[in-house]
């Protein structure tokens, strides 16, 4: 079955600094998402992807659909202490209904 | 908004027992599903239904049983816990169309002793 490779899987960084995680496929997706999950949550749409380039914001995150469509990434600005979480990559591929998830990256964020 | 209503939050069985993780949404979507949650593995499919009376298997089905009577209403059923099945298990649902925008319960944390 495709499998999302997300990296990395953990994180620790200062609050205020930016964060930077990835997601690549060896297979072509015709959709990327990025999830949150907030610790005893379940996870939360925060960015939909549909195009090849496609750049989209949302406040201070900014997630981008890579242009082969085998990888996205996610950049939170200026981090806060409740970015803190678990982000999830996930995407549809060819011929696909049904999302597939990456494994995961923790953020902590240290005041 | 309710949204997603999983039950129960939290539960321990043991091995051989048999227990319901029952799971409601009020938004009328048609589309719900079951996964799993283990510590680097991310999140699996384990069954899903995309209407009422309609269910099929996911990525990790074996030792769960779903049935779909109503649209609201997507029970998962453990017939004999194992260990392994020691998991957080999330209910989602969602449109038809709209593959992206899965809205996802909080959860139940199970142990299976």
């Amino acid at each position: 079955g495709q499998q999302l490779n997300q990296s990395p899987q953990s994180m620790f960084i200062q609050e205020g600094e930016d964060v930077s995680m990835n997601c690549t496929s060896s297979s072509i997706f015709n959709t990327w998402l990025w999830y949150k999950q907030d610790p005893g949550e379940g996870p939360v749409l925060l960015i939909a992807l549909y195009k090849a380039g496609e750049l989209t914001s949302n406040g201070r995150l900014t997630a981008q659909f890579g242009i082969t469509r085998k990888d996205s990434f996610l950049n939170i600005s200026a981090s806060i202490p409740s970015d803190v979480g678990i982000y999830f990559c996930a995407g549809t591929g060819a011929g696909s209904y049904q999302l597939t998830f990456g494994k995961g990256t923790k953020l902590s964020v240290i005041p | 908004n309710a949204g997603v209503t999983q039950t129960p939050k939290f539960q321990v069985l043991k091995t051989g027992q048999s227990m319901t993780l029952q799971c409601a949404q009020d938004m009328n979507h048609e589309y719900m599903s079951w996964y799993r949650q283990d510590p680097g593995m991310g999140l699996r499919l384990i069954h899903y239904s995309v209407g009422a009376g309609i269910t099929d298997q996911g990525e990790v089905p074996n030792g769960y049983n779903v049935s779909r009577s109503t649209t609201e209403d997507f029970p998962l059923r453990l017939l004999s816990a194992a260990p392994s099945q020691t998991s957080v298990y999330f209910c989602a649902s969602r449109e038809t169309g709209d593959v992206e925008k899965l809205f996802f319960g909080s959860g139940t944390q199970l142990s299976v002793l």
